[in-house]
Order: structure tokens, then C-alpha cells, then sequence
């Protein structure tokens, strides 16, 4: 059964800072990984899509990475600001397209 | 507007009694899914449907029961509720059928409170 970690659980930083979150799967069998972003009370936000065959993802100032022997990703949010706190989700898509979430990363940036 | 709704938005209801959540999306995604968040647990998959009239059961389908006779629509019932279904529930929609590459787009979520 796969299993998605993500570390760490909460993170507050101040304005600026360059950051990463970490998420690692424990079934290296996947088609993609996604990183979602969830604001309090609102669905998912999908961020950034790795397919299986790819190294990294950038979109503005995320950057997602995948090693999929390794079962591990990162997403690096640089320069960061009041409005990317938020719950940062990993998942893996696997047989069916179906989706394994991890508990997520609750970031908080401070002024 | 194109998009994925859901309704109601919040829902109380009392064990034992039938309930309904509604999930429509404008975009013809083969693929829609019903997720259940609660804390400690993250999303769990309830049920999912790869096309009309095809739906499949997740890791935690007991007492939900879905339909899909319309691509745009993925209503989730609960037969009979209980309090351990009080939890906040999304429905989401992906790509077309043969790609495992198309994001998830979510609702926004249906908050029921079973009393």
C-alpha cells in the first residue's frame, strides 16, 4: 500500500526566505506527482504536475522536483510572501489514476 | 463559468438519516472522485469513476454509495449516516480517459456534521 510522508508538518518563516517542502513516497510504481495548495475552507489547488519521466517542474517561483527511485520530492518556494501561507499537499498517482495524499505541510509566512 | 461545484456547501444532519452531497463539472473530465478530509487522516479516496456509468470503490467506501449516469454529475450518498462520517468532503475531476497526466481540480467542499 503506498504511503506518502510529508515534513515537516508545520513551518513559519519570515518574509523572503527561500524555502522547501518535503514529500516521499514509499511505492516508486507512480504515473505522476502533484503538489496542491489548500487555503483554510477552500479545495485543493493544484501547484505543479511531475510526470513519472521527469526531473522537475517550475511554475514562477515553485519549483518541484522528483526522484523516483528514491522515492522523494521537494518543492522549493523562493522569495516567499504572506500569501503563499497556506497547507501545502503532495500526492502520487497510481494504478487507476487514483491518488494518495500525504497530511500535508502548513506553512506560514510572517511579515 | 467553467468549474467543479459542489453542493450544499454545509450540511447537518442526524444518524441514521439518508443524505445526499452533489458534485457537477463543466469541463466533461472522464475521471471524478469523491475524498473525505479529517484531521490526522489527510484525503482518503471514497469512490471514484473513470466514465459513465463506471465507478469503483476506494479504500474507505463503507456506507457511501455513488451514481454516474451523466458524465457532469458524481452525486455521493450516505445510506444511513453515522457520527463517524462528519468530516468535510470533496469532489474533484481529472483529464480525459487515457492520460494519467491531467491535474486534479477540486471542489470546494461539502462540510457535514452528522449529530
Amino acid at each position: 500500500k503506498q504511503e506518502v510522508t510529508q515534513i515537516p508538518a508545520a513551518l513559519s518563516v519570515p518574509e523572503g526566505e527561500n524555502l522547501v517542502l518535503n514529500c516521499s513516497f514509499t511505492d516508486s510504481a507512480i504515473y505522476n506527482l502533484q503538489w496542491f495548495r489548500q487555503d483554510p475552507g477552500k479545495g485543493l489547488t493544484s501547484l505543479l504536475l511531475i510526470q513519472s519521466s521527469q526531473r522537475e517542474q517550475t511554475s514562477g517561483r515553485l519549483n518541484a522536483s522528483l526522484d523516483k527511485s528514491s522515492g522523494r520530492s521537494t518543492l522549493y518556494i523562493a522569495a516567499s510572501q504572506p500569501g503563499d501561507s497556506a497547507t501545502y499537499l503532495c500526492a502520487v498517482t497510481g494504478g487507476g489514476n487514483k491518488l494518495t495524499f500525504g497530511t500535508g505541510t502548513q506553512l506560514k509566512v510572517e511579515l | 463559468d467553467a468549474g467543479i461545484t459542489q453542493s450544499p456547501r454545509y450540511k447537518i444532519t442526524e444518524t441514521g438519516r439518508q443524505v445526499t452531497l452533489m458534485c457537477h463539472q463543466t469541463w466533461s473530465h472522464s475521471y471524478m472522485f469523491w475524498y473525505r478530509q479529517d484531521l490526522g487522516h489527510g484525503l482518503r479516496l471514497i469512490y471514484y469513476s473513470a466514465a459513465a456509468d463506471i465507478t469503483d470503490k476506494g479504500e474507505v467506501s463503507d456506507g457511501y454509495v455513488v451514481s454516474r449516469s451523466k458524465t457532469e454529475n458524481f452525486p455521493l450518498t450516505l445510506e444511513s449516516a453515522t457520527r463517524s462520517q462528519t468530516s468535510v468532503y470533496f469532489c474533484a475531476s481529472s483529464g480525459d480517459r487515457s492520460s494519467y497526466n491531467s491535474p486534479l481540480h477540486f471542489g470546494n467542499g461539502t462540510r457535514l456534521t452528522v449529530t
